[in-house]
């Protein structure tokens, strides 16, 4: 029940399609669910998050999605660029409880 | 700021032997926490600390991993003895405060390699 499921496991975008990563979880006690972003060699870098008193939440050009009822969250990256190519967890959380992150999205843009 | 520290980038050892992963936080930052990335298993919490003191170490897969946290600006973890399935890449985070909300940043990590 402490799981986040993720999908898909890769992707493969053309520059300016939109990307769009998919993610569940059981536990309604979840309240905050962040996605983070990583680049080969690198730590993973916060990239955008949201609390389910909201539906939507958009910086610049990502955009989280989140279905309360159904457990569900979604990553959307509009006009998708090859700097973009990385691999993006989502995760949750809950006071008290630590950080469960998917298994990751790798996500290759080409040019 | 410089960020997150880690050290050392790359580690190859032998089984058996002792590893020692250091790391040092961002400056003014309390909470402290350690994470193992596989590709099997993802990336997985392992402990977390806030003032110096571990707060959950539910994630310590057995009793060969050790963290501790002597001062603000400075936490190891050590493995021994070290085994081939310890090998990963181990992150360290810090954060402001304990709040789980609170954004974490992540070193660079370090590639553990054990033979």
């Amino acid at each position: 029940q402490q799981q986040v499921k993720q999908s898909p496991q890769s992707l493969i975008v053309q520059k300016g399609g939109i990307s769009i990563i998919n993610c569940a979880y059981e536990n309604t006690a979840f309240d905050y669910f962040p996605w983070y972003q990583q680049f080969p060699g690198k730590g993973p870098a916060l990239l955008i998050a949201i609390r389910p008193d909201v539906s939507e939440k958009k910086e610049g050009r990502f955009t989280i999605s989140f279905n309360k009822s159904a457990k569900q969250f979604s990553l959307h990256i509009m006009d998708s660029q090859p700097g973009d190519s990385a691999t993006y967890f989502c995760a949750a959380s809950f006071p008290g409880q630590n950080f469960v992150f998917g298994p990751g999205t790798r996500l290759s843009v080409l040019p | 700021d410089a960020g997150v520290i880690q050290s050392p980038r790359h580690e190859v050892t032998e089984m058996g032997q002792e590893v020692t992963l250091r790391c040092k936080p961002i400056s003014g930052h309390n909470s402290l926490f350690w994470y193992r990335q596989t590709m099997m298993r993802g990336l997985e919490l392992l402990i977390y600390f806030n003032n110096n003191v571990p707060i959950d170490d539910s994630g310590m897969p057995e009793d060969r991993f050790s963290a501790k946290m002597p001062n603000a600006s400075f936490s190891t973890l050590k493995i021994q003895p070290s085994e081939p399935r310890d090998s990963a890449v181990y992150f360290c985070a810090s954060s402001f405060g304990l709040a789980l909300y609170n954004e974490q940043f992540f070193g660079p990590g370090t590639r553990l390699t054990v033979l």
